[in-house]
């Protein structure tokens, strides 16, 4: 089955600088990647996804990078505001099923 | 439109004690999903269902029960509560699409002393 990892665990960083948090997948098959961001005490959300013919999407300051070769996709937030300040989530579909394997998720913290 | 419900949000349970989580969703959708969240972990899956009728197994799927009770409604039943199953547990759902969203319920947090 597919194996998610994402790195790093936690980040900081000061107001105004990018953000980047990177997650790797095992399953060449897999053709989704959604990523998720949960604030304290709340449901996660979807902020942004990527499908596997497309290597690059932004929206605003978020933008996620698909590496097919690799295996790998990013996500990446520019211009961080206090409010960016959660837990973040990627995920993989599992090829020929209706599942996606999230990772362990990064605390992203934007220091004002 | 309430999007995906969840009752209880809290409970605390016994170890040996049985309960029933209830998820509703009025989107529609087809699929639905329960993850157990604990620290470090991440989101992980225990049961889930791609239709009406039809439930398979997840990640973690030892100790727990599901019944996919019309379209609308997935419940997780813990039939002898332990305290590794304390956790938040979330349910959602989907349109029966590969590679849709899956939209979260607000959370259960379970207790198991």
């Amino acid at each position: 089955g597919e194996n998610v990892e994402q790195h790093p665990s936690t980040l900081s960083v000061q107001e105004g600088d990018s953000a980047v948090i990177k997650c790797t997948y095992s399953d060449s098959a897999s053709n989704y990647f959604p990523w998720y961001k949960q604030e304290l005490g709340k449901r996660p959300q979807l902020i942004i996804d990527i499908r596997s013919n497309v290597g690059e999407k932004k929206d605003q300051r978020i933008a996620v990078t698909l590496n097919k070769t690799a295996k790998h996709f990013s996500l990446h937030i520019t211009e961080t505001q206090p409010e960016d300040s959660a837990v973040y989530f990627c995920a993989a579909s599992e090829a020929g099923t209706y599942k996606y394997i999230f990772g362990t998720g990064t605390r992203l913290k934007v220091l004002a | 439109n309430a999007g995906v419900t969840q009752t209880p949000k809290f409970q605390v349970l016994k170890t040996g004690q049985s309960m029933t989580l209830q998820c509703a969703q009025d989107m529609n959708h087809n699929s639905m999903y329960w993850y157990r969240q604990d620290p470090g972990m991440g989101l992980r899956l225990i049961y889930y269902s791609a239709s009406e009728g039809t439930t398979d197994k997840g990640e973690v799927p030892n100790g727990y029960n599901v019944s996919r009770l019309n379209k609308r409604e997935f419940s997780l039943r813990l039939e002898s509560a332990a305290p590794s199953q304390t956790s938040v547990y979330f349910c959602a759902s989907s349109e029966q699409i590969r590679g849709s969203e899956q939209y979260f319920g607000p959370g259960t947090r379970l207790t198991v002393t």
